[in-house]
């Protein structure tokens, strides 16, 4: 199956900088999601973005799916921004639409 | 529309007990997923479904585990017996479309002592 690695693990940020997340695959995927997982547990949606650049207020996606990677970008951090990062692929093509999902970077903003 | 709606938000149950977890998806979606999070091996896909079909079923971890969707507005999730090992967090998402976004329930908590 498609290998999803994340980087860095950890991250720690002072309020107001910036920062980029990663994401690496192994295969080719037509399916690529960026989900923020809050302190509370809650999983939402971030991106749709299987290439291309999108952007949405601070937050802005970007994948070179030729590459085999994406990138999240968060600008101006705020403590609401803490939480885990995850990315998830999958490949239709493959015959199912599982999404697998990255081990995510923990992300702590402080003020 | 609400989102997807889950229920219970938390389990505790003791081992050899039936648990059922239960999922409505948003309206007009035609997949339904449903996940298990855990420390040791992150977010699983379980199992996932297609106008209230199963399509893929090969994360279901073993024959105690079971999932249905009788209606295109509700999916339940088994364990029959459940052991501690299933303690984990499970949630249900929904698509339209199978590569559409997936929007996520707020999920179970599920402890099997």
């Amino acid at each position: 199956g498609i290998q999803v690695e994340q980087s860095p693990p950890d991250l720690i940020l002072q309020e107001g900088a910036n920062s980029t997340l990663r994401c690496n695959f192994s295969d080719s995927v037509n399916n690529l999601q960026w989900f923020h997982q809050n302190p509370w547990g809650q999983l939402i949606n971030l991106f749709y973005i299987p290439s291309g650049t999108k952007q949405n207020g601070r937050l802005s996606a970007t994948t070179v799916a030729t590459e085999r990677y994406s990138l999240l970008y968060i600008s101006s951090s705020q403590t609401t921004d803490s939480g885990v990062y995850f990315c998830a692929v999958g490949d239709s093509g493959a015959g199912s639409y599982q999404l697998t999902f990255g081990k995510g970077t923990k992300l702590s903003v402080i003020p | 529309d609400a989102g997807v709606i889950q229920s219970p938000r938390h389990e505790v149950t003791e081992m050899g007990q039936e648990v059922t977890l239960r999922c409505k998806p948003i309206s007009g979606h035609d997949y339904l997923f449903w996940y298990r999070q855990t420390m040791m091996r992150g977010l699983e896909l379980l199992i996932y479904f297609n106008n209230n079909v199963p399509i893929d079923d090969s994360g279901m971890p073993e024959d105690r585990f079971s999932a249905k969707m009788p209606n295109a507005s509700f999916s339940t999730l088994k364990i029959q017996p459940s052991e501690p090992r299933d303690s984990a967090v499970y949630f249900c998402a929904s698509s339209f479309l199978g590569v559409g976004t997936q929007y996520f329930g707020p999920g179970t908590r599920l402890t099997v002592l």
